[in-house]
């Protein structure tokens, strides 16, 4: 069983439209749940993170962890055209340093 | 707002050459960390640095590479005797501490390609 699965899309949506992306994970010590942006070519920028269960919002993005189901959510409120790019969710381990990355959604967000 | 530099931005190099690719982490960071993502696959960890020396590192990161911080702001990936399937961007990240995100801090990457 692969340590993160997120389905890779291409997800086209119209612009104003929420947007909800997903990941899920297998391994329980993880505890740190994060969220990636990444334009073609560029390295990945961190969006938000989460510790723990419950929802974190920042702005239009809204970070939400289950651990009971090991589930991971980003939704994007009121997208807009400057959203599309593909989002990567990763996994930091609480005694490591090393981040364990999904495959990224391709998310464009038309006018 | 700090960032991590890298230097080529994309690098040709013919197949069994060395390469050497270069980072400027940010610099009050004290991780540094070595990523690649191959064409359309995902981002994989290769290695992570701390206080001179590696504190972990993936299967991937065999005997064909090494890192290095020779002076006080670089830090560098060698990867000798390239392979085709080397082509891959890298990505240099840092971090101010462990365990946490905050501030763990991607470059740009280098597209390598090995022909």
């Amino acid at each position: 069983q692969k340590e993160v699965e997120q389905d890779p899309g291409p997800l086209s949506v119209p612009e104003g439209a929420i947007v909800s992306l997903n990941c899920t994970y297998s391994n329980s010590a993880f505890q740190y749940f994060m969220w990636y942006r990444q334009y073609s070519r560029k390295g990945p920028e961190l969006l938000m993170y989460t510790y723990s269960s419950g929802n974190k919002e920042d702005g239009r993005f809204t970070a939400q962890v289950d651990k009971s189901s090991k589930y991971i959510s980003l939704f994007i409120r009121d997208s807009q055209p400057s959203d599309s790019a593909t989002y990567l969710c990763a996994i930091l381990t609480g005694g490591g340093n090393k981040l364990t990355f999904g495959t990224g959604t391709q998310l464009k967000v038309e006018l | 707002e700090p960032e991590v530099t890298q230097t080529p931005s994309h690098q040709v190099t013919q197949m069994g050459q060395e390469v050497i690719l270069r980072c400027v982490p940010i610099s009050n960071h004290l991780y540094f960390y070595w990523y690649r993502q191959i064409l359309g696959q995902k981002v994989e960890f290769l290695v992570s640095f701390y206080n001179n020396e590696i504190s972990e590192k993936s299967e991937i990161f065999d005997d064909q590479f090494s890192v290095e911080r020779p002076d006080g702001s670089n830090f560098t990936l060698k990867i000798r005797s390239t392979k085709l399937e080397d082509s891959a961007m890298y990505f240099c990240a840092s971090s101010p501490g462990q365990p946490t995100p905050y501030g763990y801090t991607f470059g740009s990457g280098t597209r390598l390609t090995v022909v």
